[in-house]
């Protein structure tokens, strides 16, 4: 099954102990994204990746990390994590890099920093 | 700056009304805008428009696209308690050689009450 899969589903931690929320993708696209969604504020893209080892700042990349070493997996990493950054977390990823194509998302990550 | 504003922000209405909700843009570069909705869990693909006027169907899900005034709506007739959900609009966003990713709308949150 076609699919995007984020784990861990929910996270709880605590401010300063870093963590990596991994992002997998199955449909061999080249286009990988990371948003935060957030009451009030929506859908916001962090970091996205045109292809393996090419990766570019979104609106609110501020306390974040990616990396893209192979074509399926982009995780992403906080290495300090500060209770700002508790939000609902969704990987998408879309095949080519027109814009027009359909892109498709994980099922959620929630994260919660104390 | 790009934005994509969606209205109402949120609308409660009971099963067998008609809702219209509205997208409008201001994109640089504009090709497309999608719907999306989401329930509890991930964003799933409803339509993507590229060509003004031309409607877009899915059952009782319809939508269109005003180039000229830079808006879409999306209609919902004879709704159903399972339509509701939030529904967010995206543009897709360019610079240089493709698209770097998805502008959404804060989202309209649609309650359909029996």
């Amino acid at each position: 099954e076609a699919q995007v899969t984020q784990n861990p589903r929910y996270l709880i931690t605590v401010t300063g102990k870093k963590l990596t929320v991994t992002c997998s993708q199955n449909m061999n696209h080249e286009y990988m994204s990371w948003y935060r969604q957030d009451p009030g504020l929506g859908l916001r893209q962090i970091y996205y990746s045109m292809n393996v080892e090419v990766t570019d700042k979104g609106d609110v990349p501020e306390g974040y990390k990616v990396s893209r070493k192979e074509k399926r997996n982009f995780p992403l990493i906080l290495e300090s994590p500060s209770p700002n950054q508790t939000s609902l977390y969704f990987c998408a990823s879309r095949k080519g890099l027109a814009g027009s194509n359909e892109q498709f998302f994980g099922p959620g990550t929630r994260l919660t920093v104390l | 700056e790009d934005k994509v504003v969606q209205s109402p922000l949120s609308l409660v209405v009971h099963e067998g009304d008609t809702v219209t909700l509205n997208c409008s843009y201001e994109v640089t570069n504009f090709r497309s805008l999608l719907w999306y909705k989401q329930e509890k869990k991930a964003p799933t693909f409803l339509f993507m428009l590229t060509s003004s006027g031309i409607e877009k169907k899915s059952g009782r899900l319809s939508s269109i696209l005003d180039k000229k005034e830079l808006f879409s709506i999306l209609n919902i007739t004879a709704t159903q308690t399972g339509d509701s959900a939030i529904y967010l609009c995206a543009v897709p966003m360019y610079s240089g050689g493709g698209a770097d990713g998805l502008t959404f709308g804060k989202g309209t949150h649609l309650i359909i009450q029996p």
